[in-house]
């Protein structure tokens, strides 16, 4: 594979449930991001991780844990969600967290909580 | 500090006709521009960027932006609009030393 891959492409939870997404890149990149992309709203910088260590985080809940154990891979902790939290979530990485290098997303995972 | 701003959330342009969607950007230092364009349920994908080289940069699918430090513009234009360019485009800024600035995204329609 190459690219950034998210999964689960589609996820449907409760409001007590525990769930992961997880996004995966092969490009060699020393930075990776989640962003929310909620309806009628603008694309939202949740965390940024550099080399494995979380430079950002934008005042995003706690009900939201990310987690980066190597510099391929990229978790959202999901818990106790609440219904606006549906969005899709966007998984991206780039070459660094600065300069002219652009972001590479990932495809998106659709979450609905219910 | 820097921002981005999208004229125009909505764009609706003829099969064949001229596309231009516009992007106006503030930054306090000289900024690196990007565009991206997502198809639905998808996410986005690069489709050219500025890095202070040349002024107009041309992208994939036939799509270029000229970047214009007079008027803080970096309108991206593609002189015929075909049926598969229907997707959302967002601009974005980045500061050499900083994160990205996304802009809200326009919707470009395309009319048979």
């Amino acid at each position: 594979e190459t690219g950034v891959t998210q999964t689960p492409r589609h996820l449907v939870m409760g409001m007590t449930n525990k769930k992961s997404l997880k996004c995966e890149q092969h490009l060699g990149h020393n930075a990776m991001y989640w962003y929310k992309q909620s309806a009628k709203k603008p694309l939202e910088l949740m965390f940024v991780y550099s080399l494995e260590e979380r430079v950002e985080n934008n005042s995003v809940p706690s009900r939201f844990s990310p987690e980066c154990p190597n510099s391929s891979h990229l978790f959202l902790h999901l818990h106790t969600l609440q219904p606006e939290d549906s969005a899709l979530y966007l998984c991206a990485s780039s070459q660094e967290t600065q300069g002219s290098t652009e972001a590479f997303f990932g495809q998106g995972t659709r979450l609905t909580v219910v | 500090a820097q921002s981005v701003t999208q004229l125009g959330s909505h764009v609706s342009v003829s099969e064949g006709a001229l596309v231009l969607l516009r992007c106006n950007y503030s930054s306090s230092v000289p900024p690196y521009l990007f565009w991206y364009v997502q198809y639905p349920n998808q996410g986005l994908q690069l489709l050219l960027k500025y890095t202070s080289a040349a002024t107009l940069v041309k992208g994939i699918n036939g799509f270029e932006a000229e970047f214009k430090k007079s008027e803080t513009s970096f309108h991206l234009t593609k002189p015929s609009a075909h049926m598969s360019d229907a997707a959302e485009y967002f601009c974005a800024v980045r500061a050499p030393a900083g994160k990205s600035t996304f802009g809200d995204g326009t919707t470009l329609t395309v009319k048979p």
